[in-house]
């Protein structure tokens, strides 16, 4: 099975400091797409940055960037000037051809004040 | 806009009872999918659809059973529920399937004692 790994279960963070948060993923597929989810204390799943794995360009939203390296098959998530609304767990996924999204098992991220 | 909206919102059986979980978009999306979220497990997918009439399973599908008889519902039923289907269940739709994003409901809390 093609798996999505998130090594780190927990993290924390001084509030406007930088995170980042590992993911990796197996894959025999040359085209696919990477993406992070966010999943605030509310449960809602809400899109982050996502990442098209032909693009070398790393993508870029606001205070949300990624290191995106294809061969080491690599896919981290920096974020930026932490803010308290930050607080979540966090989802890598990737999906291609006909293949729907597989998740990370997650992290979960504490923004302290 | 609703996006999409999950019915019911939580929900207490007892082992053997039957229910359905309900799913509704207004985007006008070909593709749903039903997640199960476990602590530490991520979102794992149960099944989803590409199209009207049509289903497939995922990772984890067995105990359930789906139905899309229109477009813009994506029905999720448990025939005779056990402890271990005790779970947050998201249900997510996209244009297509690898390349955008998925858009998620906000999720149903199921206890089965």
């Amino acid at each position: 099975a093609q798996t999505v790994t998130q090594s780190q279960p927990e993290m924390s963070v001084q509030e406007a400091e930088t995170v980042t948060l590992s993911c990796t993923y197996d894959t025999s597929e040359n085209n696919y797409y990477l993406f992070w989810y966010k999943q605030p204390p509310s449960r809602q799943m809400i899109l982050v940055i996502r990442q098209e794995a032909y693009k070398q360009q790393n993508a870029t939203e606001n205070r949300f960037s990624v290191n995106f390296q294809k061969a080491a098959k690599s896919f981290s998530l920096k974020i930026s000037d932490s803010q308290l609304g930050d607080t979540a767990m966090y989802f890598c996924a990737r999906s291609s051809g006909n293949t729907p999204l597989v998740f990370g098992k997650g992290t979960r991220l504490s923004v302290i004040a | 806009n609703a996006g999409v909206t999950q019915t019911p919102k939580f929900r207490v059986l007892k082992t053997g009872q039957s229910m359905t979980l309900l799913c509704a978009q207004d985007m006008n999306h070909e593709y749903m999918y039903w997640y199960r979220q476990d602590p530490g497990m991520g979102l794992r997918l149960i099944h989803y659809s590409v199209g009207e009439g049509t289903t497939a399973k995922g990772e984890v599908p067995d105990g359930y059973n789906v139905s899309r008889l229109k477009k813009q519902n994506f029905l999720l039923g448990l025939e005779s529920a056990a402890p271990s289907q005790t779970s947050v269940y998201f249900c997510a739709s996209s244009y297509r399937i690898s390349y955008n994003e998925q858009f998620f409901g906000p999720g149903t809390r199921l206890t089965v004692l």
